[in-house]
């Protein structure tokens, strides 16, 4: 099943924060984090494994919840260069994952000056 | 080459004709993944290669998406027949192993835009 992403877009202006969320209703092992300019390839942002793992690339940091199959991407001080899709990519737990992913639908971020 | 490369960049063809679509991975990653992008959509998984071999061919849409891998490297995706509804961006990804317990970054290639009339 596909993770749920919300919100669906977010308008910021320069300087402001936003939260985005991915949650899936199976038992995750992983979450991907990945950035899509329009007409680009995703760009990867970060990895989170299972057990709460918090991870930081700059001003842009996320968390991982096991309990709730949820992950959260956090952009704080937004930038310019900060838009673009926000896809999440979930690995389920177990089974014969070998690290394929399901991504969301994504999360259009629009920063404006 | 440094990052995972596709060709063509775009392709438009007439319903019912057939196409190849090409990726050549990162130098050294095992795994080779494609997905299929629509307008606005998130990424759908179509097949997934470890060296040669597709253990996953689960996202293939109908028998007339096949891929193959050759030398452990490059990758075509052909489809057969196209129809309207396979006009989307294809993208590629390598990762340097995907083997279980093994969680590797997917590097993604800039895409193949196919448009089908």
């Amino acid at each position: 099943q596909q993770p749920v992403q919300s919100p669906q877009a977010v308008i910021l202006r320069e300087g402001e924060d936003a939260v985005i969320n991915c949650s899936s209703s199976k038992a995750l092992y992983s979450v991907h984090w990945y950035r899509q300019k329009h007409g680009e390839a995703p760009v990867f942002l970060m990895i989170l494994l299972k057990g709460g793992e918090q991870k930081g690339h700059e001003k842009i940091s996320a968390s991982f919840n096991e309990k709730k199959q949820q992950s959260s991407l956090y952009l704080t001080a937004s930038q310019l260069s900060y838009s673009g899709t926000y896809f999440c990519g979930t690995e389920r737990a177990g089974g014969t994952s070998y690290g394929k992913l399901t991504f969301g639908q994504g999360t259009i971020l629009t920063v404006h000056p | 080459g440094a990052g995972v490369s596709q060709s063509p960049s775009n392709k438009v063809t007439e319903k019912g004709k057939d196409v190849e679509l090409r990726c050549d991975p990162i130098s050294g990653h095992t795994a080779l993944y494609w997905y299929r992008q629509s307008l606005g959509q998130g990424l759908e998984f179509l097949i997934y290669f470890q060296g040669n071999s597709a253990p996953d061919k689960s996202g293939l849409p109908s028998d007339r998406f096949s891929a193959e891998r050759t030398g452990g490297s490059v990758s075509t995706l052909t489809i057969q027949r196209t129809q309207q509804e396979d006009s989307a961006v294809y993208l590629c990804a390598s990762s340097l192993d995907g083997l279980r317990g093994r969680t590797d970054t997917q590097y993604f290639g800039p895409g193949t835009r196919l448009t089908v009339l």
